[in-house]
């Protein structure tokens, strides 16, 4: 069974409009954590954000800010006031287990597009 | 320099060659990983080294065969490869989360690998 699911491949958004991007994640464990990263088409993974099993509120980084729904299982990625710049793949990521080696497993990924 | 450093960027080769992908990270991290990056799946997981133990081998083939001689080298050896083994390789590193630190994983640029 898939445990990370990004059901949206791709999306497009007007520049300076806010977006967000889908994840629902399927795990038995109490303790986990969420990650969503950027790829540029450079190709290097960029983390943007993290979000706890155990964390009450939603993580937020700048433009960036986790909606953090436990019992649905999602965590979708919200990013504000979208720049050109913003274009790219977005992954959303869990690790099972908070110790130890971060064996993340990813989504499929959504392709972002902004549009001027 | 940049935290996690790969090389090369870019490989052709034949399959019978015998050729090695390289990655350094200068964060000083405890743990190092190799993802595999093929065109419409997710990011899945070859190899996990923490503290230069292997802790993980995601029944990878034997064609690949990784090495990591002291915390901040990874190498990936590859032989006899096939056509269906060509797809980006991206390393990455971590330090066991504690504290502030959520035990994200920091990745190279990535090797983009056409075996042909």
């Amino acid at each position: 069974a898939q445990k990370i699911t990004q059901t949206q491949p791709g999306m497009f958004v007007q520049e300076k409009e806010a977006v967000t991007l889908d994840c629902t994640y399927d795990t038995s464990d109490q303790s986990y954590g969420l990650f969503w990263y950027k790829q540029p088409s450079s190709g290097e993974m960029i983390f943007l954000i993290y979000q706890g099993s155990y964390d009450e509120q939603n993580a937020t980084e700048g433009r960036y800010s986790l909606n953090f729904q436990k019992a649905r299982k999602s965590a979708n990625l919200v990013i504000s006031a979208s720049q050109l710049g913003d274009s790219a793949m977005y992954f959303c990521a869990m690790r099972e287990g908070l110790e130890g080696a971060q064996k993340l497993v990813f989504g499929q990924g959504t392709r972002l597009t902004i549009n001027p | 320099e940049t935290g996690v450093t790969q090389t090369p960027r870019h490989l052709v080769m034949g399959m019978t060659n015998k050729k090695s992908l390289k990655c350094e990270q200068h964060l000083g991290h405890n743990a190092m990983y190799w993802y595999k990056q093929s065109a419409k799946k997710p990011l899945e997981l070859m190899f996990v080294y923490s503290l230069e133990e292997r802790v993980e081998n995601n029944s990878v083939p034997s064609r690949f065969s990784p090495e990591c001689p002291n915390s901040s080298h990874l190498f990936l050896h590859l032989h006899t490869l096939q056509p269906e083994d060509s797809a980006l390789y991206l390393c990455a590193s971590s330090q066991d989360p504690g504290g502030d630190y959520t035990g994200e994983l920091f990745f190279g640029e990535g090797s983009r690998l056409t075996v042909l």
